[in-house]
């Protein structure tokens, strides 16, 4: 198995344009979550999905929209790269059994991709 | 207002000696602690976790203690080795919350051999 695979990895944008950053996991896990870091801080989360076709926002949505087609993967999309987005962003994903989701969920990160908005 | 706090943000160590990274919560709901280890350039990899029913897990040199009371939670790591030098990160959940992760900012390990 791969895990959970990010790309791109490294990425410069200029302020207003768009980009997605792709995410593929391959361990059949129904829950899928989008993070962010910022120096110096904790994973703060972007969007998560309980599941194909259902996605739900997080602390920090804004400036961002994504989708869940498949259970395989979850792009997050940016429309107006922004400097407040430059970051590094962390997709993860879970298996949960519960309704609402049960607490014992360890999460599966995958590398990362490290964006600048200039 | 945070409610998970790493109030140390490094932490040095001798090679063979304990390291204890520490972690405070604020929310009362959350029953389940986990720590990642992140080295740099790559994501968080899970380490050990621990249920709010339970007060210690343990696993090889890894053991998480929960102290519920207090709302206070500890990795010790005995003994430390070189490569343990990371990022070590506590998170906690809560039942209901769709699984979702609240981190605190991070201890950095360093381990001198």
């Amino acid at each position: 198995n791969a895990g959970v695979t990010q790309t791109p990895k490294f990425r410069i944008l200029k302020i207003g344009q768009s980009m997605t950053l792709q995410c593929t996991q391959d361990m059949n896990h129904n829950y899928m979550y989008w993070y962010r870091q910022d120096p110096g801080m904790g994973l703060k989360l972007i969007y998560y999905s309980v599941g194909a076709g259902i996605t739900d926002k997080g602390e920090v949505p804004n400036g961002y929209n994504v989708s869940r087609s498949t259970t395989e993967d979850f792009p997050l999309r940016l429309e107006l790269a922004a400097p407040s987005q430059t970051s590094v962003y962390f997709c993860a994903s879970s298996y949960s059994r519960g309704l609402g989701g049960s607490s014992y969920n360890e999460q599966f990160f995958g590398p990362g991709t490290r964006l600048t908005v200039l | 207002d945070q409610q998970v706090k790493q109030n140390s943000p490094s932490l040095s160590v001798q090679e063979g000696r304990i390291s204890i990274l520490n972690c405070d919560y604020t929310n009362s709901m959350f029953d389940y602690f986990l720590w990642y280890k992140k080295y740099p350039a790559e994501g968080p990899t899970f380490l050990i976790s621990i249920s709010s029913i339970k007060d210690k897990n343990e696993d090889g040199r890894f053991t998480v203690f929960l102290n519920k009371s207090a709302k206070h939670l500890s990795l010790h790591i005995v003994p430390s080795q070189p490569g343990d030098s990371a990022v070590y990160f506590c998170a906690a959940s809560a039942t209901g919350s769709q699984g979702n992760l609240i981190f605190g900012k991070g201890t950095k390990l360093s381990v001198k051999p």
